[in-house]
């Protein structure tokens, strides 16, 4: 059974980082593309970045670019969302996915999310 | 690439029919996925590429369309079918959601 494990979440002054964690679980997660993608509450859902399985290759949406850091570790079945100079519009419920149909993606499997609060 | 879903909401009862539209502001092919979403749940996929359903999703669920209109269908609604529905298109970067439709019960 595919299960994907976020952490890292949690309440966070603006300008500052925070760095989320997916640990994957029951398939070849060094095979498989890797996706975070977003939900402000009460809003709808929002791609943020996707990585491929080998590192070789990452995306984000124009709102995080230069701001996030999209990583993984597949020794340790693990993707990571590094988060920099994070602001009020980045407060959302954080979801890892599996992306298929690289390079374009849809997402497969969902984690159950992460939540980023981003106030003072 | 912009994707419009229609309506926001809708009403529906149990054991109806409906239908969900989403528009892509340019053409998309068939490269387009439906999630349903839960309150405080993760999305789960429904189809991918407009009309393959995806494992252990029920038939009352279909897709159709193709270039830059598509419905999804839900031919006998039942009690855990009102939520929320996404589109999502994977034609090209960024992916891009719909805003999302909401199925009430009337």
């Amino acid at each position: 059974e595919v299960q994907l494990l976020e952490s890292g979440g949690g309440l966070i002054q603006p300008g500052r980082s925070l760095k989320l964690s997916c640990r994957a679980s029951g398939f070849s997660f060094s095979s498989q593309a890797m996706s975070w993608v977003r939900q402000a509450p009460g809003k709808g859902l929002e791609w943020v970045s996707v990585i491929s399985d080998n590192s070789l290759n990452t995306y984000y949406a124009d709102s995080v670019k230069g701001r996030f850091i999209i990583s993984r570790d597949n020794s340790k079945n693990t993707l990571y969302l590094q988060m920099r100079s994070l602001r009020g519009d980045d407060t959302a419920m954080y979801y890892c996915a599996t992306a298929l149909e690289w390079p374009n993606p849809y997402f497969d499997h969902w984690g159950q999310g992460s939540l980023v609060t981003v106030s003072s | 690439i912009q994707m419009t879903q229609s309506p926001a909401t809708l009403s529906a009862s149990v054991g109806g029919r409906i239908t969900i539209t989403c528009r892509a502001s340019q053409t998309i092919s068939t490269w387009l996925a439906w999630y349903q979403q839960r309150p405080g749940r993760a999305p789960k996929l429904l189809i991918s590429k407009t009309t393959n359903l995806e494992g252990g999703v029920p038939s009352r669920f279909s897709g159709s369309g193709s270039g830059t209109e598509f419905t999804l269908t839900i031919s006998s609604l039942q009690s855990d079918d009102f939520v929320t529905y996404y589109c999502q298109q994977y034609s090209s970067y960024p992916w891009t959601f719909g805003q999302g439709t909401k199925v009430e019960i009337k």
